[in-house]
């Protein structure tokens, strides 16, 4: 099956500055969403980009599909963006089978 | 406002017991999916149902059981033959069934805490 990494595993800031997470995944997607897991379990939906460029605030991703990784920039951080940040990919089985497949996430702690 | 409601929020289990765990959505989306996330952990698939009366194991779908006898709903039901029941089970949803529904998002829940007294 397919295999989805995330790196870094783990992120201290300061707030107000930038970073950048990458998703890397091991074969052909037709689906790729980025989300946040905040601290109380609620998963939000960031970014639905399995390819081409996408901004929305201070978040910005980016999938380049045919080299198989995705990134999230986050810019100008604030303590309300701690939490973890999942990346997940879907494929077409042939449409026998339909899951989202997780990486491990990026846990993301931004101090004040 | 449109949107999937799990609950409860928490449930606690006896051994030996079945739990339900409740999953709604007024989005009117046909596929709907259940995944289990453990500590530290990604999610992963335990069940999911393209349209009402179909539903197909996903990962990890030994020790649970679901229905879809309506569109909005898909129920989860822990049973005693699942070993290592405590885990955050969260519900999703996406548009379109079959092929349709792996091209569209999931949007999720807000999930429900799973312990074992």
């Amino acid at each position: 099956g397919i295999q989805v990494e995330q790196s870094p595993p783990d992120l201290i800031l300061q707030e107000g500055a930038n970073s950048t997470l990458r998703c890397n995944f091991s074969d052909s997607v037709n689906n790729l969403q980025w989300f946040h897991q905040n601290p109380w379990g609620q998963l939000i939906n960031l970014f639905y980009i399995p390819s081409g460029t996408k901004q929305n605030g201070r978040l910005s991703a980016t999938t380049v599909a045919t080299e198989r990784y995705s990134l999230l920039y986050i810019s100008s951080s604030q303590t309300t963006d701690s939490g973890v940040y999942f990346c997940a990919v879907g494929a077409d089985y042939g449409g026998a089978t339909n899951k989202l497949i997780f990486g491990t996430g990026t846990l993301l702690a931004v101090q004040p | 406002d449109g949107g999937i409601t799990q609950s409860p929020k928490y449930l606690f289990r006896k051994e030996g017991q079945n739990v339900t765990l409740s999953c709604e959505q007024n989005l009117n989306h046909d596929a709907m999916y259940w995944y289990r996330q453990d500590p530290g952990q990604g999610l992963r698939l335990i069940y999911y149902s393209q349209i009402v009366n179909d539903f197909q194991k996903g990962d990890i779908a030994e020790g649970y059981s679901v229905s879809r006898e309506k569109k909005e709903s898909f129920p989860l039901t822990v049973t005693s033959a699942q070993k290592n029941p405590t885990a955050f089970y969260l519900c999703a949803s996406s548009i379109g069934a079959w092929r349709e529904a792996s091209n569209q998002p999931q949007h999720f829940g807000d999930g429900t805490r799973l312990s074992i007294l």
